[in-house]
């Protein structure tokens, strides 16, 4: 059964800090990973998207890097500010479409 | 183009009532998800359409939930009766079958507070 498991469950940062998010996964059989942003009373904001055959993705500030062997997925955000201040969620991507979410990483940026 | 609406957005009901939550996926997409999040974990898969037949329900409590989706489109997901341990978000999602990557589209949620 996949399990995936996001370190630190929070985390608070002074506003302009780098930042690493770290996702961990059991079964390296998964098509793609997925990183989400979750506001308070939103829905889930897709922000990057990793093909299982790639190594790292960028959107602006932010790089996902996908280690499928070893069962790893980093988030890197630069330069933090305080609009980042939300719930950061890792999810797999199985066959038949099934996402497998981590619990996520509540992230906190202070100015 | 409009995203998944959901409504409603927030339900207070007493345990042993019933409830019920409406989605309105994305036009043209043939793949629709209800999720479950409980409060500091991540959304978990109740149920999966593929236009209106059934393609997982394995983590659907089915002695209590239940879902449709009508003509393919809409759907509805209800609860009865209600215990305190389904208190959560249900966030509805829908995908297309076309396209690369199948990528989900989420609603905004319905958050249940049972007491």
């Amino acid at each position: 059964k996949q399990e995936v498991t996001q370190i630190p469950a929070a985390l608070s940062v002074p506003e302009g800090e780098n930042l690493v998010l770290n996702c961990s996964f059991t079964d390296s059989a998964i098509y793609n990973l997925q990183w989400f942003r979750q506001d308070p009373g939103k829905g889930l904001t897709s922000l990057l998207l990793i093909q299982s055959s790639q190594r790292e993705q960028t959107s602006g500030r932010l790089n996902a890097s996908l280690d499928k062997s070893s069962g790893r997925s980093t988030l890197y955000i630069a330069a933090s500010q305080p609009g980042d201040s939300a719930t950061y969620l890792c999810a797999v991507r199985l066959y038949g479409n099934k996402l497998v979410f981590g619990a996520g990483t509540i992230l906190r940026v202070k100015s | 183009e409009a995203g998944v609406a959901q409504s409603p957005r927030y339900k207070i009901i007493e345990k042993r009532q019933s409830v019920a939550f409406w989605c309105n996926p994305i036009s043209g997409h043939a793949t629709l998800y209800w999720y479950q999040q409980i409060l500091g974990q991540g959304p978990k898969l109740l149920i999966q359409f593929q236009n209106n037949g059934v393609v997982d329900d394995s983590q659907l409590p089915k002695d209590r939930f239940s879902a449709e989706r009508l003509k393919g489109v809409d759907s509805t997901l209800k609860i009865q009766p209600a215990k305190l341990e389904d208190s959560a978000v249900y966030l509805c999602a829908s995908s297309s079958i076309a396209g690369t990557k199948y990528e989900q589209y989420f609603g905004p949620g319905t958050r249940l507070t049972v007491t």
